[in-house]
Order: structure tokens, then C-alpha cells, then sequence
């Protein structure tokens, strides 16, 4: 399969610890971003790389949460100290950027995270 | 924050029916998205229009985009039950730009077979 994956695809956890995801883009892809997506909404956009870079994060993304793409390849986002309200679920997306206008992003399964 | 405002929240219809789907954004635009999220998958991309363009087509999908209202529309004609989702508007930037999505919070449509 050479989609995008995503790992864990369940996490459940107490409240105050940390949590890992990781995210394995499509291998030729050179950006990755992360949403976040709450029961009845849309995607919101959390951060995104192109190669290892981080260009720009959200306000949502708050001191406790830390995005990785060490190499340009997959992609760790970390939850220091977990809340109830980061129960969501966690989606990774990859695209291969290209001109002006923009191109379609591939998403993976997603992880959802239940904070207790 | 959420540029998109999608129209209806929810719309049910017969199979082989036809189910439009309109979306209000904000912001200039470099391209506008639509995506389709069934219950227990990812999201799935089913079609991109860029800024220049007011029309496309994919299969039994037509989408618009009028600039200048800030909307677009997409029609699904000839349902199938399989339509069964919930389908997302996200308007792009551009690769010069910020790469972000910004999603509608989306329409929920039922075929009814």
C-alpha cells in the first residue's frame, strides 16, 4: 500500500501524559501537514513541512504540541501534558507540491485520540 | 478557524437522484477542493478547481466556482447509495502561499437506495 499511514489509529489516555503519533507520507511527497477534526466539523489545520521544514504552524498548536519531519520523511506529532480537549481525531495528509495553484492532498487513516 | 460554510448541513435523496452542495469561503482562493469522508475512513479527494477556472468535471461530478461570490457548488448526479458520506469544501492557497486547507464543516448527504 503506498498511501498514507498513520500510527496508532486508537490511543486512549489519562489526562497529564504525552502522546506520539506518527505519520508515513507517500515517499515522493515533499509536503505533510497535520489537521485535527472534532466529531461533526471539518478539518482544522494544525502545522505542515515541506521536506524537514516546518513553515508554519497554527495558533491551535499550543507550547504543549510539537511536530517533527526529521529527513523529510515521516512525521511525529507529539502531546505534552494531554487534555480532554485534545480528544480528536488526528489526521496526517501529503501532497507534492507543484506550481501555482496548488495540488490535492492525500490523507491517511487518521488517529484518534481519547483523553480521559 | 473555519473559512467555509457549506449548504445544506445535511440533505437526503433517492438513488439515482441528483445532490448539489454549495460552499461559501472568505478569502481569495488559489483553488478550491472538494472531499468526501465516509464513516470509518480518511478523507478521499475528489476533485480540485483552480482560481482560473469555472468549471470542472470528474465522472458524475460537476463543480463550479464563481470567484466573485466566494461560492462554489458540487453536484453528484445519478446517486448511488455508495455516495452515502459526508463531503468537505477546503479552499487552497498555492504551493508560493501557505500550503494549509481550510475546510467547511461539511454536508452530510444519505442515498436512500
Amino acid at each position: 500500500d503506498t498511501g498514507v499511514s498513520q500510527n496508532p489509529r486508537h490511543k486512549i489516555t489519562k489526562r497529564g501524559q504525552n502522546v506520539t503519533f506518527r505519520c508515513d507520507p507517500i515517499s515522493e511527497h515533499n509536503r505533510l501537514y497535520w489537521y485535527r477534526q472534532t466529531l461533526g466539523q471539518g478539518p482544522e489545520f494544525l502545522t505542515y513541512f515541506q521536506n524537514e521544514a516546518q513553515l508554519e504552524k497554527s495558533r491551535l498548536l499550543s507550547d504543549r504540541f510539537s511536530a517533527e519531519r526529521p529527513k523529510g520523511s515521516f512525521s511525529t506529532l507529539e502531546i505534552q501534558r494531554t487534555e480532554q480537549g485534545d480528544s480528536a481525531m488526528y489526521l496526517c495528509a501529503s501532497s507534492l507540491e507543484l506550481g501555482t495553484f496548488g495540488r490535492e492532498q492525500f490523507f491517511g487513516p487518521g488517529t484518534r485520540l481519547t483523553v480521559l | 478557524s473555519q473559512q467555509g460554510e457549506e449548504d445544506p448541513q445535511a440533505l437526503s435523496i433517492q438513488e439515482g437522484e441528483n445532490a448539489t452542495m454549495n460552499c461559501s469561503y472568505k478569502t481569495s482562493i488559489n483553488n478550491l477542493q472538494w472531499y468526501r469522508q465516509n464513516s470509518g475512513r480518511g478523507l478521499v479527494h475528489l476533485i480540485l478547481i483552480r482560481s482560473i477556472d469555472r468549471e470542472k468535471h470528474s465522472g458524475r461530478l460537476r463543480v463550479t466556482l464563481d470567484t466573485s461570490k466566494k461560492s462554489s457548488s458540487l453536484l453528484i448526479t445519478a446517486s448511488r447509495a455508495a455516495d452515502t458520506a459526508s463531503y468537505f469544501c477546503a479552499t487552497g492557497f498555492g504551493s508560493s502561499n501557505t500550503g494549509k486547507l481550510i475546510f467547511g464543516q461539511g454536508t452530510t448527504l444519505q442515498v436512500k437506495p
